[in-house]
Parts: structure tokens; C-alpha cells; sequence
């Protein structure tokens, strides 16, 4: 079955960038995304990337899809303390959208 | 934006009794609306998928007995585990499609219930 794989955990310093990484194994994902998600709240979709796409970025954001390899990027730059969170990467693949295979999440600590 | 809540955000119950999650749609309709098991460093993992007024569509491995859905309103969806054992103890966490939109980014979330079985 489908399987997406990230670390565990990740800390930076306030004002570094932050990149997390993701590898998954479904050659027919469609749908790549990035989900955040902070104590006590629901998950909150923060991007996401078609699988024909290469690079999105979003303001601070951005995501690297390199499909031959099959590993999926966010950065986040001049990270703040309040992007401090759990940051899960998951896909879906061309049967829907909504069916969506998480990773098991990088907890990203931002040291001031 | 969009609001799903969940309640309880905690339960503990002793092996034998059922449980009963349940998931809203705060401020839109939801004709769809998933569930998620999380187990202690996994990944969330898709249970079902529930539909108003019609059966759910459980994932491969899920005892729909085990496991029971109700999704009887717009706005509501319900998770009932049944004669719980430990082994059910986990992190369950809804999702809600806006069914006015149902687009790539309306799939909403919930905080989860964190569910203890003694």
C-alpha cells in the first residue's frame, strides 16, 4: 500500500529557514500536500502541489516535488516561533482528492 | 475559515463499553466527512468514509461492527466504538468536505478525540 515517510523532528533557530522532508511510494500520487498542525487544533491545510508541478511557492512557503525520486519539500523561510507544529506531509492519488495517506509528521521546534 | 469540532477531545472507558465520537461541521455542510486513526508514532491512517444518509465505505482491515458510522445530518457525523478493547486506544480525528465548494483545499479537520481503553 501507500506509505509516506518523514522524520520525526526538527529544530531551527527564529529567522533560519526550515525545510522538511518527505518521501513517499505511490508512482500514481496526484495530489501532494502539507498539513500543519498545533497543539490542541485540527490539521490546516497549508499548500499542496499536483504531481505535474515541479515548484509552488507561497509567500514564505515553498515546495519541491521531485517525482523521479519521489520526495516531496517544504521550506519555510525566516521561520518564527509560531511555526512551531507538527507538520505532516501526505498524498492522494488519482482516485480522489480526499483520500489522503498521511505521513507521520515532523515536529518543528523554533528556538528564539 | 471553515470549523470542524470534536467531542469529546478526550474519553477513557473500560474495556467492554462503547464509545461514541462525534464530528461537526460548524459553519458548512458536509455531505462527506472521513475518519482517521492515528496509533502512538504512526501515521494517520484512513478508516472510513462517511456519507449522509447512506452507508460509510470503510478501508481495507476496518471492522465495520467494530467501528460504527452515522451520518445522519449535514452537519454531523458519528463515530461509535463498539465493546472497546485497549488495543482501540488511539487518536481518532474527523475531516469534513464543504459540500457547497468541493474543491482540493475545503477538506476541513478536527483536533481529534484521544481515546483511552483500561
Amino acid at each position: 500500500g501507500e506509505d509516506v515517510e518523514q522524520s520525526l523532528f526538527l529544530s531551527v533557530r527564529e529567522g533560519d529557514s526550515s525545510v522538511i522532508n518527505c518521501t513517499y511510494t505511490d508512482s500514481s500520487s496526484t495530489y501532494l500536500y502539507w498539513y500543519k498542525q498545533e497543539p490542541g487544533a485540527g490539521l490546516q491545510l497549508l499548500t499542496y502541489i499536483f504531481s505535474n508541478m515541479d515548484m509552488k511557492q507561497d509567500q514564505r512557503l515553498t515546495v519541491l516535488l521531485n517525482k523521479k525520486d519521489k520526495h516531496l519539500s517544504l521550506r519555510i523561510a525566516d521561520t518564527q516561533t509560531g511555526d512551531s507544529a507538527i507538520y505532516f506531509c501526505a498524498e492522494a492519488d488519482s482516485g480522489g482528492y480526499q483520500k489522503v495517506t498521511f505521513g507521520i509528521g515532523t515536529k518543528l521546534q523554533v528556538i528564539p | 475559515g471553515a470549523v470542524v469540532s470534536q467531542h469529546p477531545s478526550r474519553v477513557i472507558c473500560k474495556s467492554g463499553t462503547s464509545v461514541k465520537i462525534e464530528c461537526r461541521s460548524l459553519d458548512f455542510q458536509a455531505t462527506t466527512m472521513f475518519w482517521y486513526r492515528q496509533f502512538p508514532k504512526k501515521s494517520l491512517m484512513l478508516m472510513a468514509t462517511s456519507n449522509e444518509g447512506s452507508k460509510a465505505t470503510y478501508e481495507q482491515g476496518v471492522e465495520k461492527d467494530k467501528f460504527l458510522i452515522n451520518h445522519a445530518s449535514l452537519t454531523l457525523s458519528t463515530l461509535t466504538v463498539t465493546s472497546a478493547h485497549p488495543e482501540d486506544s488511539s487518536f481518532y480525528i474527523c475531516s469534513a468536505e464543504d459540500t457547497a465548494k468541493r474543491e482540493i483545499d475545503t477538506q476541513y479537520f478536527g483536533p481529534g478525540t484521544r481515546l483511552t481503553v483500561l
